[in-house]
């Protein structure tokens, strides 16, 4: 079975700092591993997914995440984050297949004018 | 991109009654669908597993006569909340993926149901 921490459940920060939102998982098996967001009242959108290759992956919007398998983490990380970041943030890892997602308990980045 | 609709996004329903949320691929088939719970600040948690053409498979814990699980074509998968209770309040997402097993899920907007 596969399971994820999400270390911090609140992480303010302000404007044009930078951010690191923490991720660690557990599996016996090798994994996929994704970060989504949800805004209020929405759906999750994906932000970014490791599936294999290189360790460090980006987004379209700042974001990177970088997975090290000896600490078996997958931090999410933004150099410069914008009011606009606030919202709850999910790490999520699926064993190889048609698997579904388990889900860490979010951290919710509160960014701070 | 691939997108999952779900509807409705919103409902307020009375102890007792059933509800429906429908969840639909637009633009991809999807042979399996995942449906989710998710309580207030907390994670999302998987109730089950909606394969077309078969019967869902539910995780422990999860009545499968409460919540009925229908998923008759490549693109729809049902939700219904049968008899339902406060308790029930949630907010329920589903998800699919649309193509290998190397895509990642997408996500429908979720339904926020109220139960009075």
């Amino acid at each position: 079975a596969q399971s994820v921490t999400q270390l911090d459940s609140q992480v303010p920060v302000f404007e044009e700092a930078p951010v690191e939102l923490r991720c660690n998982y557990s599996s016996s098996v090798s994994v996929y591993l994704f970060w989504y967001v949800q805004y209020p009242n929405q759906g999750l959108q994906l932000l970014l997914k490791y599936l294999s290759g290189s360790t460090l992956v980006e987004s379209i919007n700042g974001f990177e995440a970088e997975f090290n398998k000896s600490q078996t983490s997958f931090h999410l990380r933004k150099p410069s984050v914008h009011i606009s970041d606030t919202a709850e943030y999910f790490c999520a890892v699926s064993p190889r297949g048609n698997t579904p997602l388990v889900f860490g308990k979010g951290t919710r980045l509160s960014v701070i004018a | 991109g691939a997108v999952v609709s779900q509807h409705p996004s919103r409902v307020i329903c009375k102890s007792g009654t059933s509800v429906k949320i429908e969840c639909r691929s637009l633009d991809f088939q999807a042979t399996t669908m995942f449906w989710y719970r998710q309580f207030p600040k907390q994670s999302l948690m998987l109730m089950a597993t909606s394969n077309e053409g078969s019967k869902a498979t539910y995780e422990q814990g999860v009545e499968k006569d409460k919540f009925l699980i229908n998923h008759a074509s490549l693109t729809l998968s049902t939700l219904t909340v049968t008899s339902a209770h406060p308790e029930d309040s949630s907010f329920y997402i589903c998800s699919a993926r649309d193509g290998t097993d190397i895509s990642p899920l997408h996500f429908g907007n979720g339904t926020r149901l109220t139960v009075t």
